[in-house]
């Protein structure tokens, strides 16, 4: 079946300190890739849609300088936090989706960032 | 591998139907179980959560029901309502890792 990764699973980075998180698409081609950042035991918050060849959609309150995402391939998609402040400590959910048939969505099995 | 898996990708159900949603997993040290609801264009929403030690979670129109020796899990909506029509994911959290099934999207027929 179709997987996506994400790596690395698990990171713990200083304050003020910049953290890349990679998204992959490993049997399927994805044009459209999610991010998701997690809260305990609340909804999954869709932060930016990554677009392979083209810049990022950002949600409503999401600042762009802060999280910088590249799409450099159809099965690639990177999430960098710059400057990260122990306010940004969550887990962070990838997903990609695939553009032919069956159209499904498909997740990452997240990453936990610790910010201290 | 699909951990968790959704082997119906669509289902339709007249309104005030029962609709059945269903997940099943392969790892039985999988102890907490999630269900989310999402609309086109949005991210997924936490609906309902189930921990192993129970077979059963109610809220109001939504029950999750789970057989920890057939892994398998599923999520009743009762009645079903045009506003239920959405695509719906069960999840596994277990540890510093997310397992997400691939979605069933379920239409509910006015």
């Amino acid at each position: 079946g179709a997987v996506v990764s994400q790596h690395p699973s698990w990171v713990i980075c200083k304050s003020g300190t910049s953290v890349k998180i990679e998204c992959r698409s490993l049997d399927f081609q994805a044009t459209t890739m999610f991010w998701y950042r997690q809260f305990p035991k609340q909804s999954l918050m869709l932060m930016a849609t990554s677009n392979e060849g083209s810049k990022a959609t950002y949600e409503q309150g999401v600042e762009k300088d802060k999280f910088l995402i590249n799409h450099a391939s159809l099965t690639l998609s990177t999430l960098t936090v710059t400057s990260a402040h122990p306010e940004d400590s969550s887990f962070y959910i990838c997903s990609a989706f695939r553009d032919y048939p069956p159209y499904e969505q498909y997740f990452g099995p997240g990453t936990r960032l610790t910010v201290t | 591998d699909q951990q968790v898996k959704q082997n119906s990708p669509s289902l339709s159900v007249q309104e005030g139907r029962i609709s059945i949603l269903n997940c099943d997993y392969t790892n039985s040290m999988f102890d907490y179980f999630l269900w989310y609801k999402k609309y086109p264009a949005e991210g997924p929403t936490f609906l309902i959560s189930i921990s192993s030690i129970k077979d059963k979670n109610e809220d109001g129109r939504f029950t999750v029901f789970l057989n920890k020796s057939a892994k398998h899990l599923s999520l009743h909506i009762v009645p079903s309502q045009p506003g239920d029509s959405a695509v719906y994911f069960c999840a596994v959290n277990t540890g510093n890792q997310f397992y997400f099934g691939t979605g069933t999207s379920l239409t509910v027929i006015p």
